[in-house]
């Protein structure tokens, strides 16, 4: 994988559903991977920085895996909130120039 | 507060007309950059800088220039070699392990 991909591209659930979604990136030379929670019309919000295989980190109700080996990560919401429903991005931090690559995001949308 | 601003929020330009977005910070931050996102894509590399007087060109440099002439300030000029300049723009810093982000410029070339 040479770029930083996300999946599904949009969700839809009910209040309360629990939800997951995933990060592809390349296992190659990996330095750090980042979590962010963005609103429309907001600045995004760090959520994660992830950088040890094995990682699992907690915020309240959303939680994150990272699997450094095989290239991915994992953000689950558990019991969603209207109040969840943004696009969550991914990005993939460079060791030179501290370079952040995204992926395209996943735009969660939570019905009450 | 400290934070980034970018500004305006909404931007509107003539063809073949250079803009420049405005991007400051007050969190003493020495690296800046900035992408450029389009619908259904992911944010994308414009240009950073990891120090004052010093920019690198990203994924996606061509039609933009930068300068770096002060700590707090990364302007980023859209010029009328870009051929599809109408974009939301997003500009970063990053301090020591964290990144913040303005709320970016939406820019339409009409």
């Amino acid at each position: 994988i040479l770029n930083v991909e996300q999946s599904p591209q949009s969700l839809h659930v009910q209040e309360g559903d629990s939800t997951n979604f995933t990060c592809s990136f390349p296992s190659s030379n990996f330095y750090a991977l980042h979590w962010y929670r963005w609103e429309t019309a907001k600045s995004p919000e760090a959520l994660f920085v992830m950088t040890l295989n094995g990682d699992e980190k907690k915020k309240g109700r959303i939680s994150a895996t990272l699997n450094t080996k095989e290239g991915y990560s994992y953000l689950y919401i558990k019991g969603s909130q209207p109040e969840d429903s943004a696009t969550y991005l991914c990005a993939n931090r460079e060791a030179q120039g501290g370079k952040l690559i995204f992926g395209q995001g996943t735009e969660l949308s939570v019905k009450p | 507060d400290g934070g980034i601003t970018q500004s305006p929020k909404y931007l509107f330009r003539k063809e073949g007309q250079n803009v420049t977005l405005s991007c400051e910070q007050n969190l003493n931050h020495d690296a800046m950059y900035w992408y450029r996102q389009d619908p259904g894509q992911g944010l994308r590399l414009i240009y950073y800088s990891q120090i004052v007087n010093d920019f690198q060109k990203g994924d996606i440099a061509e039609g933009y220039s930068v300068s770096r002439e002060k700590k707090e300030s990364f302007p980023l000029t859209v010029t009328s070699a870009q051929k599809n300049p109408t974009a939301f723009y997003l500009c970063a810093s990053k301090g020591w392990d964290s990144f913040s982000f303005g709320s970016g410029t939406r820019l339409t070339v009409v």
